[in-house]
């Protein structure tokens, strides 16, 4: 099946420090790219959908000046967590939908990246 | 609104059949989607349904009723690594998934 790889897995930052997250599509072109953040215990929750090419659409209650979303081609979009603070401490989860013919809405996740900010 | 329901946790034997539900009501139904969960892992694809029946793939089959808005997960032979929580996921007429919270399924020897 198709891959997405995220990076870094694992990062621990000063309160204060910005964090860049990227994911990357591996054997497939996406046109569509969508980051998570999941708390533990709880669901995935949908923060924005990246969009090659144009302004990422945040969800509501998504800070977007926090959470820069940037995705410039269509193997890699990157998630910027700007002045971060204990309470952004998360698992971010990245996900992307193949482009191309018999798109079932699928979705490949990436491993995703576990932030902790001291 | 848009809302996705299935049980917050379950426990079942190693070796049984354990039958996860999900029902939803969406915006619209172009597929309902099953992943798997293990703590501080990103979710894995398990199934896909579009049409009404049962879809089986291996020890994991799932089944659609889109009249009735309901989907279940039905896992045998239960193992001791399938303890991982369950996610249901509906994609709406506008092809966005909508999560549900999960189902944490616990497996005792």
């Amino acid at each position: 099946g198709a891959v997405v790889s995220q990076h870094p897995s694992w990062v621990i930052c000063k309160s204060g420090t910005s964090v860049k997250i990227e994911c990357r599509s591996l054997d497939f072109q996406a046109t569509t790219m969508f980051w998570y953040r999941q708390f533990p215990k709880q669901s995935l929750m949908l923060m924005a959908t990246s969009n090659e090419g144009s302004k990422a659409t945040y969800e509501q209650g998504v800070e977007k000046d926090k959470f820069l979303i940037n995705h410039a081609s269509l193997t890699l979009s990157t998630l910027t967590v700007t002045s971060a603070h204990p309470e952004d401490s998360s698992f971010y989860i990245c996900s992307a939908r193949a482009t191309g013919g018999g798109d079932t809405g699928e979705l490949f996740f990436g491993e995703g990246s576990r932030l902790t900010v001291l | 609104g848009q809302n996705i329901d299935q049980p917050t946790e379950m426990t079942a034997t190693e070796g049984a059949i354990v039958q996860i539900n999900c029902t939803y009501q969406t915006s619209g139904f172009n597929g309902l989607f099953w992943y798997q969960q293990h703590a501080g892992e990103a979710p894995t694809f398990l199934s896909y349904n579009v049409l009404d029946g049962l879809e089986e793939k291996g020890r994991f089959s799932s089944f659609l009723s889109r009249s009735k808005g309901y989907s279940y997960l039905l896992l045998k032979e239960l193992q001791m690594k399938d303890s991982a929580s369950y996610l249901c996921a509906v994609t709406d007429s506008n092809y966005q998934l909508i999560w549900g919270a999960g189902t944490k399924l616990i497996i005792k020897p």
